[in-house]
């Protein structure tokens, strides 16, 4: 069966450190894989997203995401985050066969001033 | 350009009664999915509507069904509620069903069932 699995549920980091949230996922077949950002009070919004090609992907706000196929894996990363990256991070992937997106439990990061 | 509109935003429902939910897609798309969004998890797919039709369906009960007009708008309703059906109900919408086409949710609605 699909599956989306991030490992960290909570991460507390101070302004200006480096951000690393894991997503690992489970699928047989091409992967399409996502990360959404649900900021306090607001809808969810896309980060970031892979379908082929440089497995290095960047998005918006200064995020990137690396796609290692060996690994089964889908990393989000930034170099210095800010306190406006106050969020849930959600990783997700879409599944050819079924149509729909399979997302991971979410990632609570609160960036301390 | 409206983005994804839901309605109502907040909603509080007894055990057994119905619930009907409404959304409005971005302008220009044409696909509608629904999603549950247990506290503190990440959304489950509920189901995907196109061309009018339920097109995907997730492990959800019969108890929820939906609806999707010409103009693209959806219902999602829930017969018989449970104490479990209380969550947040987020809409997303899609110019196409292609796994190209990026969803974009709407800010949801938070149903508690008493």
């Amino acid at each position: 069966a699909q599956s989306v699995s991030q490992h960290n549920h909570h991460v507390i980091l101070s302004e200006a450190a480096s951000l690393e949230l894991g997503c690992n996922y489970s699928y047989g077949g091409t992967v399409n894989l996502f990360w959404y950002v649900q900021y306090p009070g607001q809808h969810l919004q896309l980060l970031l997203k892979y379908f082929s090609g440089d497995p290095l992907v960047k998005g918006i706000k200064g995020f990137e995401a690396e796609f290692i196929k060996s690994k089964f894996s889908f990393n989000l990363r930034k170099p210095s985050v800010q306190w406006s990256d106050t969020a849930e991070y959600f990783c997700a992937l879409f599944s050819g066969n079924t149509g729909k997106l399979i997302f991971g439990q979410g990632t609570t990061l609160q960036v301390k001033p | 350009d409206a983005g994804v509109t839901q309605s109502p935003t907040h909603l509080i429902k007894t055990r057994g009664q119905q619930v009907t939910l409404r959304c409005s897609p971005k302008s220009g798309h044409d696909t509608v999915s629904w999603y549950q969004q247990a506290l503190g998890q990440g959304p489950q797919f509920i189901f995907q509507y196109y061309e009018e039709e339920e097109r995907q369906r997730g492990n959800f009960p019969d108890r929820f069904s939906g609806h999707q007009y010409p103009n693209y708008s959806s219902e999602l309703n829930v017969n018989a509620l449970l104490l479990g059906d209380s969550a947040l109900y987020l809409c997303a919408s899609s110019p196409g069903q292609g796994i190209t086409e990026t969803q974009y949710f709407g800010p949801g609605t938070r149903l508690l069932v008493l």
